[in-house]
């Protein structure tokens, strides 16, 4: 079975300082990864996805980069936080190919003060 | 503009009732709709899904019913159940690992 995994689970961080968050799925080589954004009371909308190594693809950008550095990992990262940062972080997997169907993490809760 | 939205941010059903939600989309391209149910802090899990080439698709108490023509797509929860409480997200793609764009939720509260 493929588990995915976000770390780290809350983080509350100073404007400005930069972060780093990471999501591993297991059992799943691979897979399309995806990261998401919800600001409190916000839709849940689309940050970036990934159907390969090396290879990320912007959807909106909110002053955030991503990577993929191995097969099973996904990295979000900025160097400069803003406040309208703050919010929930989801990353999901779907399987290669032309496959919608979307299996999400747990997620990690920012909040930049 | 919102490509996908849910037009009711709320809804009230009385236990053993019927949940009806909905939700519209705007870009043609769309060829996969999803329902997800989210509880608060947590993250959605797939409830159901159908691709463009089906207009109806059951399971258990669920049916998604979906309306190409009028860019529309809807779930209907029969014998609702206090456990149905949550907020109810519907999503759709376009193909191709790009990914969903999700509307804003509907939250659903089933009372006794």
């Amino acid at each position: 079975a493929q588990t995915i995994h976000q770390w780290p689970v809350a983080e509350i961080k100073a404007v400005g300082s930069p972060l780093s968050l990471g999501c591993t799925i297991k059992g799943k080589s691979s897979p399309n990864l995806y990261w998401y954004w919800q600001a409190t009371g916000g839709t849940l909308q689309q940050l970036f996805y990934s159907i390969t190594v090396g290879q990320v693809e912007s959807v909106v950008q909110l002053n955030l980069s991503a990577s993929r550095p191995k097969d099973d990992q996904f990295i979000l990262s900025t160097e400069k936080l803003l406040l309208s940062h703050s919010g929930f972080y989801l990353c999901a997997w779907s399987r290669g190919g032309n496959q919608d169907t979307q299996y999400f993490g747990p997620g990690t809760r920012l909040l930049v003060l | 503009g919102q490509q996908v939205k849910q037009s009711s941010p709320s809804l009230t059903v009385q236990e053993g009732g019927i949940s009806i939600l909905n939700c519209d989309y705007e870009n043609d391209m769309f060829d996969y709709f999803a329902w997800y149910k989210k509880y608060p802090d947590n993250s959605p899990t797939l409830l159901i899904s159908v691709r463009s080439n089906v207009d109806k698709r059951e399971d258990g108490r669920l049916t998604v019913f979906l309306n190409k023509s009028g860019k529309h797509f809807s779930l209907h929860i029969t014998a609702s159940q206090p456990e149905d409480t949550a907020v109810y997200l519907c999503a759709a793609g376009a193909g191709y690992a790009q990914g969903l764009t999700f509307g804003l939720g509907t939250r659903v509260s089933v009372f006794p």
